[in-house]
Parts: C-alpha cells; structure tokens; sequence
C-alpha cells in the first residue's frame, strides 16, 4: 500500500480554464478529505465525503468548485474558470473512521498554478 | 469559534537543547488534538495525537484543558527535528468532520 495517491503533482494553467485532480485514497479508508493549503497557512478544510456521500462542504467551496467520489473510492475535484486566488495546494486525506477514531492519512498533494 | 494558534512560525534552537512548540486552540466541545509534521519534500504526517498519549521520536504533548493548549516538548533536539509542525483539532459533525489546522511552526535544529 502506497499511501494516499494525488495526481497530477503539478499543475500549471491559465487563468479562466478548468482544472481537475484525483486523489486515490488508501484501499480500505470509506472517509475522504480535501484541503487547501497557501504559503505560510496550514492546511484548510473544503468538502469530506464518507463513501460516495458528499457530507460537508466549507464556505470555501465556491459553486466554481465541485468534488465527486463515484463509487467510493477515487475522488475528483474540478474547478472551473480558474482565478489567480485558486493557486494553492491541494492535499487529500482519508481515514478509515471518524476524525475522532482514527487519524487521517495524507497525499502529496497537487500544486495548482494559475498564470 | 473553533481555532488553533501556533504563536511562533519560526524556532530555531541548536542539537541537544530542549525544545518546546506551542499549541493554543478554541474549541466549545471535548477537543481532540493532533500534531503533524512534514519533513522536507516529504508529505504531512502524523507524529502523535493526544488521546493515545504516546512518545514518537522522543516527542510528547500533554492536553491542558484549563489553558486550552496542547505544546509539544522535545527535551533534546536533533538535526532531523527540523520539519514543519502543525498543530490540529478535531472537529466532529455529520458522523465526519475535519481537521483544523494552526498555521504551522518551522522548527530548524542547528548542529
């Protein structure tokens, strides 16, 4: 088991086009999580799905924003008309019960440029 | 409103001395707290997390509830402390939740 997989690693795009990442989570986790990290910020929460449900969004989230986890197990999350303001990282974590019980696992993340 | 404070983005000690990055959060329910770190070039991960109240790579932090804090002590550093630390508190809802992270410390361990 190679952890929590996020491609691509890097992502560079224009201003106004969209963009999609994938996160794998770890085979047996039914929780996935995606945060957005800036510099010099931790991490911030965005959506969490358990299963295929989508649970929780943050305000965050903006309608240019949408995450999918079909099936329960890959997710993806699409931005559409990319700003400058959406350069970030995006990391994914899963975890295999509640935040409570058990710790979340993270990915690599996806660097996301905006030119 | 839930938060965690990270006072310092920045502390530098040198090897052997003792070492202690502060954790402050704001939290109405029953807090459960974590700390993560991240190696250079490597991904976050997690160093330890209260409730098991265990000692990784000589690390521990201990839950203040009266001082809402939960610091983490290292009596002597070493060279490969140097990482980037988040603290983080658990927030449960929605038979979910989220991890709400402070805005990291950089520790550097100067030889």
């Amino acid at each position: 088991d190679t952890g929590v997989s996020q491609n691509p690693r890097h992502k560079i795009t224009k201003r106004g086009q969209n963009v999609t990442f994938r996160c794998d989570p770890i085979s047996e986790h039914n929780r996935l999580y995606w945060y957005r990290q800036t510099l010099g910020q931790g991490p911030e929460f965005l959506t969490y799905f358990q299963n295929e449900a989508q649970l929780e969004k943050s305000r965050l989230l903006s309608d240019r924003f949408s995450a999918e986890r079909p099936k329960g197990s890959f997710s993806t999350l699409e931005i559409q008309r990319t700003e400058q303001g959406d350069s970030a990282m995006y990391l994914c974590a899963s975890s295999s019960g509640t935040v409570r019980g058990q710790p979340q696992h993270f990915g690599d993340g996806t660097r996301l440029s905006i030119l | 409103a839930q938060r965690v404070t990270q006072p310092e983005k920045l502390l530098s000690v040198f090897k052997g001395a003792p070492v202690e990055l502060k954790c402050n959060y704001s939290y109405s329910g029953s807090p459960e707290l974590f700390w993560y770190v991240q190696y250079s070039r490597q991904r976050l991960q997690l160093l330890l997390r209260h409730i098991s109240r265990e000692s990784i790579k000589g690390f521990t932090a201990d839950l203040n509830k009266g001082e809402t804090s939960f610091h983490l002590k290292k009596p002597f550093a070493q060279e490969e402390d140097s990482a980037m630390y988040y603290c983080a508190l658990a927030v449960l809802y929605n038979q979910g939740g989220k991890l709400i992270f402070g805005q990291g410390t950089e520790l550097s361990v100067k030889p």
